[in-house]
């Protein structure tokens, strides 16, 4: 069965620091991965996915993920936060069988202080 | 371009009623999924409809049924409300296609009393 862990429920980086996400997940085929986010009382926006192709995967507002497929990580990086980063991301895996199911983990709140 | 509506916005109900929620889908989109996001927690996979069917359900209970209608658009109805009902509820719509991205409402909040 095909799952997602998000490493760190809430993260807090000053502005303008590195912001990293963790996302490992489980799946026995190769997986879809996404990232979204949510903002407060608004619900999902896509930042970024992965199918195939390029493991390095540009998304929105500057953020990136790369696909490890040795560590079974996706994890979530800007190389400089801003306040209004400031949300709750979710990581989630594709479920295979040939239906677009997202499997998502728990979510990381990600908090920015000046 | 509309993006995926949902209505109401919000709901208060009591245990034991029934509760209607809609969705309508991005244009172009023929697929719509339901999730529930309990408060702190990731959403969870209710179902999904395609050309009017259930296509896929999750591990929720009969309680939870849902319909599609010609134009996409769809209803989740859930029946016999326990105090647990109490969620986000979401709506996403997009292509029959694996890997094609899903666009998320703005959700329906539950309040079960």
């Amino acid at each position: 069965a095909q799952s997602v862990t998000q490493l760190g429920s809430h993260v807090s980086v000053s502005e303008g620091a590195l912001v990293l996400l963790r996302c490992n997940y489980s799946s026995s085929v190769p997986p879809y991965l996404f990232w979204y986010v949510q903002y407060p009382n608004q619900g999902l926006q896509l930042l970024l996915k992965y199918t195939t192709g390029a493991t390095l995967v540009k998304g929105i507002n500057g953020f990136e993920a790369e696909f490890k497929k040795s560590e079974t990580s996706f994890h979530l990086t800007k190389p400089s936060a801003h306040m209004s980063d400031a949300a709750e991301y979710f990581c989630a895996v594709l479920r295979s069988g040939g239906y677009n199911k997202l499997i998502f983990g728990a979510g990381t709140r990600l908090a920015v202080h000046p | 371009d509309a993006g995926v509506t949902q209505s109401p916005t919000h709901l208060i109900k009591t245990r034991g009623q029934q509760v209607t929620l809609r969705c309508s889908p991005k244009s172009g989109h023929d697929t719509v999924s339901w999730y529930q996001q309990a408060l702190g927690q990731g959403p969870q996979f209710i179902f999904q409809y395609y050309e009017e069917e259930e296509r896929q359900r999750g591990n929720f209970p009969d309680r939870f049924s849902g319909h599609q209608f010609p134009n996409y658009s769809s209803e989740l109805n859930v029946n016999a409300l326990l105090l647990g009902d109490s969620a986000l509820y979401l709506c996403a719509s997009s292509l029959p296609i694996p890997q094609e991205t899903q666009y998320f409402g703005p959700g329906t909040r539950l309040l079960v009393l």
